[in-house]
């Protein structure tokens, strides 16, 4: 059974500030991995997609990586602002999510 | 616009009550997806469908059924309502076949009293 973690619960940064979410999934055999984001009361809005073929994608701000063997992704997010602040969740193969981190950016 | 709609958006109702929660797409997704999600759980997979007529379990489907007549609507009926799904659902689409970006609705919060 495929499990997603997803540590720490809770991160919180001063504006401008690089960081790094974290992933991690116990069965390799994966055909994707996405990153998200959902502000309080809302619903997912997908960030990056990452198939098995693909060791990274980007998006402004935002680079993902996938390291299959490992069993972890990253989500790297360039200087950071305050509407940036929100929760972040992973899922694996579209139905296996992790619960997330919750990311506050500090003005 | 193309878009994913979820109906009601709030509920109350008692245990025992049958409910169906809707969800409707205007995409042409293959791909549909029932998730609840719980504090310290995520999102969990209730059912999900492949096309008309395809319907899988997920990883806590006891307690709700689905089906699939169109392309556009997955709705989600709880059968005998209980306070343990007392939680807020969320309906996704995606394109299919496999590997896919997925949108969501905006949510159901559903109370069970």
């Amino acid at each position: 059974k495929q499990e997603v973690t997803q540590i720490p619960a809770a991160l919180s940064v001063p504006e401008g500030e690089n960081l790094v979410l974290n992933c991690s999934f116990t069965d390799s055999a994966i055909y994707n991995l996405q990153w998200f984001r959902q502000d309080p009361g809302k619903g997912l809005t997908s960030l990056l997609l990452i198939q098995s073929s693909q060791r990274e994608q980007t998006s402004g701000r935002l680079n993902a990586s996938l390291d299959k063997s490992s069993g972890r992704s990253t989500l790297y997010i360039a200087a950071s602002q305050p509407g940036d602040s929100a929760t972040y969740l992973c899922a694996v193969n579209d139905m296996r999510f992790g619960a997330g981190t919750r990311l506050t950016v500090k003005p | 616009d193309a878009e994913i709609t979820q109906s009601p958006r709030h509920k109350i109702t008692e245990t025992g009550r049958q409910v169906t929660l809707a969800c409707h797409q205007t995409w042409n997704h293959n791909n549909m997806f029932w998730y609840r999600q719980d504090l310290g759980h995520g999102l969990r997979l209730i059912h999900y469908s492949y096309g008309v007529q395809d319907t899988n379990k997920g990883e806590v489907s006891d307690g709700y059924s689905v089906s699939r007549s169109n392309t556009e609507d997955l709705p989600l009926t709880l059968e005998s309502a209980a306070s343990s799904q007392t939680s807020v659902y969320f309906c996704a689409s995606s394109p299919g076949p496999v590997v896919d970006t997925q949108y969501f609705g905006p949510g159901t919060r559903l109370t069970v009293l």
